[in-house]
């Protein structure tokens, strides 16, 4: 089946970087786009951008161009979120997500979320 | 960007009634490319509805949902006692995409 594996929890202190793995199987890779969401404590869903690993083709929220890097592996299919200069409020749970095509381009598997706390 | 509001922010209902949520959009979403999600306390977001009608695989068919343009609707016939959760919408039609704010459907 499907999956999409997150790597453990991080702390961080205020400036440094994280960077976030997402290990998938059972599915091709390249066929597919990597989302990155993240979810700050009790609030929303915030989509950061996402990856075609078929060419490295990304799209970025504007609020973390500058400060944020998706790549992928296709040798290992893990795709990667690199976040930079993290404040207080970049304390959330990072998601990678599948996306499909077209109208199917929703998020339909999701990793279990990688919590990142920023803390001085 | 396209802003989603969604409508109420809590619904407290009984098992066994019907769920009837909203998702409204400050700007036409692009070809229904829009988006329902499940999500419970500690887990990932779930799949429901993707462009705007179509269950995804495994949905259970008392979940459907509507909506075209700017105005879209979650509906949920019958709640089953695992339905109690956070709704959110999302569309997926123009960069950057966006979610709703989430509607929590709790246990009256």
């Amino acid at each position: 089946q499907v999956q999409l594996v997150q790597s453990g929890a991080e702390v961080k202190k205020p400036g440094a970087s994280v960077k976030v793995s997402c290990k998938t199987s059972a599915y091709s890779f390249t066929s597919y786009g990597i989302s990155w969401v993240r979810q700050a404590p009790g609030q929303g869903l915030e989509w950061m951008g996402w990856i075609t690993p078929y060419n490295g083709n990304t799209d970025y929220a504007q609020k973390f161009q500058g400060r944020v890097t998706m790549t992928t592996d296709t040798s290992t299919n893990t795709g990667y979120m690199e976040l930079r200069s993290l404040r207080f409020d970049d304390t959330a749970v990072y998601y990678c997500a599948r996306r499909g095509t077209g109208v199917a381009a929703a998020n339909d598997y999701w990793g279990q979320g990688t919590l990142v706390t920023v803390s001085s | 960007e396209i802003v989603l509001t969604q409508s109420p922010g809590t619904l407290a209902l009984s098992p066994g009634e019907r769920a009837t949520l909203s998702c409204r959009a400050s700007q036409s979403v692009s070809s229904s490319y829009l988006a329902w999600y499940q999500q419970k306390p500690g887990q990932a977001p779930r799949l429901l509805i993707y462009g705007a009608s179509t269950r995804a695989t495994g949905i259970p068919d008392r979940f459907s949902g509507s909506g075209s343009g700017t105005d879209f609707t979650l509906t949920i016939s019958k709640l089953e006692p695992e339905d109690f959760a956070v709704y959110s919408c999302q569309q997926y039609g123009t960069s950057p995409w966006t979610f709703g704010q989430g509607t929590k459907v709790e246990i009256k």
